[in-house]
């Protein structure tokens, strides 16, 4: 009864080689988000969908692309992966407002 | 910016010790959420809560709002080696009737309860 889920949980990619993680819901929700997280740090906001909607986050660099095909799926494209992108990619999905976000395991990305 | 200011960042104690995390603000929250984060998986939604002054326990977990609506604590009784882990707490949006869905985290509170 997974609700939020991402593929793969780990991934390892090469530098500058382009890489796509996905992530799907079972929750209906209208909105999705991608964050990423480093060590112990708090997770840092990339951009988010409400339905259709794309809201980038300011400092989130080019490199960083989304596409959300339709309400299930939502995908974070790396362009050219950095040493410095190697992080935990989470995904999460809210109906807004002051509801929660329900966070899925997350993609552990390496970079070589 | 509406930061959240999380104290401590570290936090190692041994098993059946008391704790308490911190949560603080110079703004009136609307609503708070406290997340907990086990070593590699996502963040878990504990609580939220919402009017000041509210309490709300889950087991040996205690979250208290205070009455301004400005901070929030949480206080871990007895802890135990399963509470490792990454405590976060977020401040929800205020409402605008427009797109604003995002949360604004805290820099979180690594625990580590050794056994």
């Amino acid at each position: 009864d997974a609700m939020v889920i991402q593929n793969p949980r780990y991934q390892v990619t090469q530098f500058g080689k382009p890489v796509t993680l996905s992530c799907s819901q079972t929750l209906n929700h209208n909105v999705m988000y991608w964050y990423q997280q480093k060590s112990s740090q708090a997770p840092k906001l990339l951009f988010h969908y409400y339905d259709k909607d794309f809201n980038n986050e300011a400092d989130t660099p080019d490199n960083f692309q989304s596409r959300r095909p339709n309400t299930s799926f939502c995908f974070l494209d790396i362009r050219s992966p950095g040493l410095g992108d190697a992080a935990m990619y989470l995904c999460a999905t809210s109906r807004g407002g002051d509801d929660p976000q329900f966070f899925g395991p997350g993609t552990r990305l390496t970079v070589l | 910016t509406q930061l959240l200011e999380q104290s401590p960042q570290f936090l190692s104690i041994q098993e059946g010790e008391n704790l308490t995390v911190y949560c603080n603000s110079s703004s009136v929250f609307s609503s708070l959420q406290w997340y907990r984060q086990e070593p590699g998986e996502g963040p878990v939604l504990l609580v939220t809560v919402v009017t000041g002054g509210e309490v709300k326990k889950l087991k040996r977990l205690t979250f208290q709002f205070g009455d301004a609506r400005k901070d929030s604590s949480l206080h871990i009784t007895a802890a135990q080696p399963g509470d490792t882990g990454l405590y976060l707490c977020a401040r929800t949006p205020p409402f605008s009737g427009g797109s604003n869905y995002k949360l604004t985290f805290g820099k979180g509170t690594l625990l580590t309860v050794n056994p």
